[in-house]
């Protein structure tokens, strides 16, 4: 199995522009997980699905956040408009079954807005 | 990018040596517990998991111990190598086997082997 993944791998945009990632979760995983990384404030979840169904958002940072699951072999993070203090590193994570299950991670997209 | 930031605390240890990472969590109510090891330019990597009904657990060179009475948690590491060197990260939750619940990772810890 190819693991969890994610593109773009890299990203640097201007503030106000639309930023979209994407990952495409372990085959057979039933739950994908949407993280944060900065160095203020660690690894923060902000979405994660179960049956691509959306469990809780309570980690979106904001409205020009959002998140879509349309099937289970693909979801989307979208930032729009995007902001500076929007740069971090997103990880995408799928795992077989909710929070308390072993959780794959991708490499990740860092992303940078300026 | 980010100029200002957490300095995470560290752990320099020799190769060979045992290695203790600890893990103070915030809710008692938590059931259960996990780490990850995350290496530079990489995403985290599972270790090793623990419920709230065991105080101990082992894996391949790796033990993680539960205290509930002072909420803490700590990984062992056996004889470590350069190999070791890496974030780890504790994260709890409070609602073991079901789809809901709040998963919440610490800050971290830097790993640093001295060959």
């Amino acid at each position: 199995d190819a693991g969890v993944i994610q593109s773009p791998r890299h990203e640097v945009t201007e503030m106000g522009q639309e930023v979209t990632l994407r990952c495409r979760p372990i085959s057979g995983h039933n739950s994908l997980f949407w993280y944060r990384q900065t160095m203020m404030r660690g690894l923060e979840l902000l979405i994660y699905f179960n049956n691509n169904v959306p469990i809780d958002d309570s980690g979106m940072p904001e409205d020009r956040f959002s998140a879509k699951m349309p099937n289970a072999s693909f979801s989307t993070l979208k930032i729009q408009p995007s902001e500076p203090r929007d740069s971090a590193v997103y990880f995408c994570a799928s795992s077989y079954g909710g929070l308390s299950y072993e959780q794959y991670f991708g490499p990740g997209t860092r992303l940078t807005v300026t | 990018g980010e100029s200002v930031g957490l300095h995470l605390p560290t752990l320099s240890v020799q190769e060979g040596d045992n290695s203790i990472i600890n893990c103070a969590y915030s809710n008692s109510a938590s059931d259960y517990f996990i780490w990850y090891k995350q290496e530079s330019g990489k995403g985290p990597q599972f270790i090793i998991d623990i419920r709230s009904n065991m105080d101990k657990r082992q894996g391949q060179r790796v033990t993680v111990l539960l205290n509930k009475t002072v909420k803490h948690l700590s990984l062992q590491i056996a004889a470590t190598q350069p190999g070791d060197s890496a974030v780890y990260f504790c994260a709890e939750n409070m609602n073991y086997g079901g789809s809901q619940g709040n998963l919440i990772f610490g800050k971290g810890t830097k790993l640093s082997v001295k060959p």
